[in-house]
């Protein structure tokens, strides 16, 4: 099992270009979540999906958009990049949480590689 | 608002000491504190995690204290290894969703 990949693994963008980063997931896993990663700040969420077809606002949704078409699949995209959203972006997926009987710490996040994106 | 506060930043420590990692909160709502590693380069994997109503777990060289009256954790890393390097999140959940402290960075110097 790959786990959960992210794709591109780096991307540099002008002001106002758009772009959409891919993760994908083959734990067969219900959640999955966007989050953000800035020195000194930790990772905060920008979005998440409890389901195929369902999306969530977290806590830094601003400039972004989401959508999971596929169960397998969360796309993150920035329609009009700005320096501020300069970070490295990790993807992350979990079982359904009220899951039991299933290996594995419950409610454990499993996170991607990361995608570095700098935004001049 | 910052949910969960932990420190220090940074850490330095000799191979073989304990390493200290602290974290406080001020939610009760939180059910589940987890701790995540990271790698310079990769992305944060679970380490250890914690019920509120257990005040201990120990896995390996790794320990989660928990204080449940002070809303505060802590995790204690025994016997530390230059391979222990890496930078250490704390996090709560809260309906499903996991608040992260703002990191340790640890360095176990040989």
């Amino acid at each position: 099992n790959a786990g959960v990949t992210q794709t591109p693994k780096f991307r540099v963008l002008k002001t106002g270009q758009s772009m959409t980063l891919l993760c994908a997931q083959d734990m067969n896993h219900e959640y999955m979540y966007w989050y953000r990663q800035d020195p000194g700040m930790g990772l905060r969420l920008i979005h998440y999906s409890v389901g195929e077809g369902t999306t969530a606002k977290g806590e830094v949704p601003d400039g972004y958009n989401v959508s999971r078409l596929k169960k397998q699949n969360f796309l993150l995209g920035l329609e009009s990049a700005a320096p501020s959203q300069t970070s490295v972006y990790f993807c992350a997926s979990s079982q359904r949480r009220s899951g039991g009987g299933l290996a594995g710490a419950p409610y454990e996040q499993y996170f991607g590689p990361g995608t570095r994106l700098t935004v001049t | 608002q910052q949910q969960v506060k932990q420190s220090p930043q940074s850490l330095i420590v000799q191979k073989g000491g304990i390493s200290i990692i602290n974290c406080a909160y001020e939610n009760t709502a939180f059910d589940y504190f987890p701790w995540y590693q990271q790698f310079p380069g990769k992305g944060p994997a679970l380490l250890i995690a914690i019920r509120p109503d257990v005040s201990e777990k120990k896995e390996g060289r790794f320990t989660i204290s928990f204080n449940k009256s002070a809303k505060q954790f802590s995790l204690h890393i025994m016997d530390s290894q230059p391979g222990d390097s890496a930078t250490y999140f704390c996090a709560a959940k809260r309906q499903g969703n996991l608040i992260f402290g703002k990191g340790t960075k640890l360095s176990v110097k040989p």
